[in-house]
């Protein structure tokens, strides 16, 4: 059964950019949510998505936002990136119900 | 009340030694309360959890102690070995709006010296 998968591992962006980060949860895994991963911070909870609708959203900024597709796919947007968003940006899935979350990987962005 | 307090920030262990880790609560509210391990370049994975109902429990070398009126659990690493190295989270939570919502605390970077 293959993991958690996010795209892509690595990222350099400069001020005032976007990016788009994308998440391919577990098949059968319906609930994405997103976080951020600062040192000393841990990990920040950003939102969850379920079945195309968000459900829960964190304390950031409107300049982060997300979807989710019909195949469950999820994506992350930050749009005029501060040099503060340099992050380990990862992602997590879970079946309905369940309180297991499973991670990928991460997307590391370095804003310069 | 949000808030899950996590210490120390980093810890050096002897090998076969033991690593404790603490956690700290206030929403009465959690009711579950994972630990997730990082290895660098890879994302956090469950290791133990825990409901309140208990006070302890172990798997293998690994054992998480809840305190329930103290709102305090923690994670205990016995035997520790180098391969142990790597970034604990504690987190704690709890269903609302149809999910669960994590806490997570700030994290503990383990080194188990060989």
């Amino acid at each position: 059964k293959a993991g958690v998968t996010q795209t892509p591992r690595y990222l350099i962006k400069t001020r005032g950019q976007q990016v788009t980060l994308s998440c391919s949860p577990i098949s059968g895994h319906r609930s994405v949510s997103w976080y951020q991963q600062t040192p000393g911070q841990g990990l920040q909870f950003l939102f969850e998505y379920f079945s195309e609708t968000q459900r829960n959203k964190g304390n950031f900024p409107g300049r982060f936002s997300g979807r989710q597709f019909s195949n469950s796919r999820s994506e992350m947007n930050v749009s005029t990136l501060e040099l503060g968003d340099s992050a380990l940006y990862l992602c997590a899935s879970s079946s309905e119900g369940a309180n297991v979350l499973t991670f990928g990987a991460g997307s590391r962005l370095t804003v310069l | 009340q949000q808030q899950v307090k996590q210490s120390p920030q980093s810890l050096i262990v002897q090998k076969g030694g033991i690593s404790i880790i603490n956690c700290a609560y206030e929403n009465t509210a959690f009711d579950y309360f994972p630990w997730y391990q990082q290895f660098p370049g890879k994302g956090p994975a469950l290791l133990i959890a825990i409901r309140p109902d208990v006070s302890e429990k172990k798997e293998g070398r690994f054992t998480i102690s809840f305190n329930k009126s103290a709102k305090q659990f923690s994670l205990h690493i016995m035997d520790s070995q180098p391969g142990d190295s790597a970034t604990y989270f504690c987190a704690a939570s709890s269903m609302a709006s149809g999910t669960y919502k994590y806490i997570f605390g700030t994290g503990t970077r383990l080194k188990v010296l060989a």
